[in-house]
């Protein structure tokens, strides 16, 4: 089924490990996105990839590293996990432009505890 | 800081009966957009209006947008069990040249049979 594929589902970390956040899509879209989802925060831009070779930070990217390894991977790294960042991670990707004229699609979400 | 926030952040009704959902922003946006999410799902696209239209309809949906109130609405009519659910409405700033959208914090809908 064409749409944007999240690994792992859920993962539990020790404070102080690293771990990466894989996100891949088949749509041929050209911007890709993560955002962190938290109880009364709505969903927050952590980084974003607005086309293949390029990437930029969002609102909340302290503590966290992005590669846009092809066009249609993006992948998500804590270097240093901390308690901060136990949250619900989504991926997301759009065919992209300047003015976001698109509906994004959403992986499933990879949820994360830091302990 | 978050560019929307939905009223009311829970809302709960009979089946059958209409559920409106209304968003306010904070800048000036090239469109619009709401999103459905199941718990323990991802977000999925509902609909996208953009900044020079008015008024939108999908199915049971209806979504109007006023530029000058900086405000929308999400109604859904003839509500179903099956539309329990977050919904989310996003923008996407006319500041941004990416079309990166900023999310608020989102309507919780109960629609009890």
């Amino acid at each position: 089924n064409a749409g944007v594929t999240q690994t792992p589902k859920f993962q539990v970390l020790k404070t102080g490990q690293s771990m990466t956040l894989q996100c891949a899509q088949d749509m041929n879209h050209n911007s890709m996105y993560w955002y962190r989802q938290d109880p009364g925060m709505g969903l927050r831009l952590i980084y974003y990839s607005a086309s293949e070779g390029t990437t930029d930070k969002g609102e909340v990217p302290n503590g966290y590293n992005v590669s846009r390894l092809n066009k249609r991977e993006f992948s998500l790294r804590l270097e240093s996990a901390a308690p901060s960042q136990t949250s619900v991670y989504f991926c997301a990707s759009s065919p992209g432009g300047v003015t976001g004229n698109y509906g994004y699609t959403f992986g499933s979400g990879t949820r994360l505890t830091v302990v | 800081s978050q560019q929307g926030e939905e009223d009311p952040q829970a809302l709960s009704i009979q089946e059958g009966e209409n559920a409106t959902m209304n968003c306010s922003y904070k800048t000036s946006i090239n469109n619009l957009q709401w999103y459905r999410q199941n718990s323990g799902r991802g977000l999925v696209h509902l609909i996208l209006i953009r900044s020079n239209e008015r008024e939108k309809h999908s199915g049971r949906l209806r979504v109007t947008l006023d530029t000058s109130k900086k405000s929308s609405s999400l109604l859904i009519t003839a509500s179903r069990a099956a539309d329990t659910a977050s919904y989310f409405c996003a923008t996407a700033p006319i500041s941004s040249n990416t079309g990166k959208l900023i999310f608020g914090q989102g309507t919780t809908l109960q629609v009890k049979p």
